[in-house]
């Protein structure tokens, strides 16, 4: 497609339940991120891919959340035993590498809604 | 205290007038980007700047990167500016991940 796809955009879950919400990059995009906002509050970073490697997961809560991607394009966020203070935005975002003396300009998805009841 | 900080948080005014939002950031950064994000939209990517100043439109976007400090302006404001503008930097180390700041929340009423 033309820019980053992001599903479901909605999800309601209860408690406990296991999550995986889905990013599909604008093709050719090497780097992809995944944030994280609340209401009220600037994204926050989560994890950045680069290729099928994630570079920095410096983000991530605790254990409970995990990212993959792959085949170096569609990427997935997974949250298992989700607790109610998990429920925000999940913004996807990919770029062209950002290199030395370079920067990547980020496409973000719509975001992925989540709410753990 | 945040690496990030957008002033004001907050803030309304009418049709027509100059906005000003400002960022001031603490760490060194490699480029510094100007996003918008409208009510459960997503987010779009205005500005990004590594030096000077960047125009598209009514809006204008500078940075001094000796004072650490960048400002996003639009010109003869309209309703339809209405949307939260949010102030992003990458640090020059850890360069891939971007640290956001809060997001100045505007309205431009009629």
């Amino acid at each position: 497609g033309a820019g980053v796809s992001q599903t479901p955009s909605n999800k309601v879950t209860e408690k406990g339940k296991y999550v995986e919400l889905r990013c599909d990059p604008i093709s050719g995009h090497t780097a992809l991120y995944w944030y994280r906002q609340s209401l009220g509050q600037g994204p926050e970073f989560l994890i950045y891919f680069q290729g099928t490697g994630a570079a920095d997961d410096s983000g991530l809560p605790n254990d409970r959340f995990f990212a993959v991607r792959p085949e170096g394009s569609v990427s997935t966020l997974k949250i298992q035993r989700t607790e109610r203070g998990d429920s925000a935005v999940y913004l996807c975002a990919s770029s062209l590498t950002a290199r030395q003396g370079h920067t990547g300009e980020l496409f973000f998805g719509e975001g992925s809604r989540l709410t753990v009841l | 205290k945040n690496e990030v900080e957008q002033s004001p948080q907050n803030l309304t005014a009418q049709e027509g007038e100059f906005i000003t939002i400002n960022c001031s950031y603490s760490v060194g950064i490699s480029a510094l980007h100007w996003l918008q994000q409208h009510p459960g939209g997503g987010i779009v990517s205005l500005f990004m700047l590594s030096s000077g100043k960047k125009k598209h439109g009514r809006l204008i976007a500078t940075i001094n990167i000796q004072e650490k400090h960048s400002s996003l302006h639009i010109t003869a404001s309209h309703p339809r500016d209405s949307a939260v503008y949010i102030c992003a930097v990458r640090r020059i180390q850890g360069a891939q991940k971007l640290v956001f700041g809060q997001g100045t929340r505007l309205t431009i009423n009629p």
